[in-house]
């Protein structure tokens, strides 16, 4: 398995500006994902984050909104940039790990916009 | 189109009841993943099926992968209010990539 953690856990941030969420794992994992789970909702794919290469975002999501980083085995960040209400969310990070290809997630970040 | 159907939503229950929720689609899965997610937290893995037709058990809860992997289901027996919270299914396409989830079911057993 696969501990994870996130920072910060919740904020409450002013729309337009920019948030970035920490993912950190507390071991080297190739795959790591993340995650937005709005209200009530399932969780939708944001984009891929594999270390040494550029992050692959799903349809509907852009660089541009959604910049990311992945210097290393063990972390990755996650920024909201210009933020809406539209993007109050909770955001995961997510790591795949062991043997059978099982994923692990963080505790998430809640995020309102107001 | 959602590609992982699951059903049903929500579900209220009493305690000592038993249920079932489902997970369908017309896409095959290398692997399909149950989570229980508890407000304010992230989900977390409740069990990982790989092979078609596949049974596992977890103290009171039993899930069954199809045998032609498009499907699962969550099986609960004699429910408690510790069972109450939202339970996800995800499959994935191919080992290692990202997961598709369904929708959740909302379960919620009071006592």
């Amino acid at each position: 398995s696969a501990v994870i953690s996130q920072k910060p856990s919740r904020d409450i941030c002013q729309r337009g500006t920019s948030l970035t969420i920490q993912c950190q794992v507390d071991s080297q994992v190739t795959m790591m994902f993340w995650y937005r789970q709005q209200p009530g909702q399932s969780l939708t794919l944001i984009a891929t984050a594999n270390q040494g290469s550029e992050a692959t975002y799903e349809s509907g999501f852009v660089i541009d909104k959604f910049p990311i980083s992945r210097p290393n085995l063990t972390f990755s960040t996650l920024t909201v940039s210009n933020m809406s209400p539209e993007d109050s969310s909770i955001y995961l990070c997510s790591v795949v790990a062991g043997a059978t290809y099982e994923q692990y997630f963080g505790p998430g970040t809640r995020l309102t916009v107001t | 189109t959602q590609l992982l159907e699951q059903s049903p939503q929500f579900l209220s229950i009493q305690e000592g009841e038993n249920l079932t929720v489902y997970c369908n689609s017309s896409s095959v899965f290398s692997s399909l993943q149950w989570y229980r997610q508890e407000p304010g937290e992230g989900p977390v893995l409740l069990v990982t099926v790989v092979t078609g037709g596949e049974v596992k058990k977890l103290k009171r809860l039993t899930f069954q992968f199809g045998d032609a992997r498009k499907d699962s289901s969550l099986h609960i027996t004699a429910a408690q209010p510790g069972d109450t919270g939202l339970y996800l299914c995800a499959g994935e396409r191919q080992a290692g990539t990202a997961l598709i989830f369904g929708k959740g079911t909302t379960l919620s057993v009071s006592s």
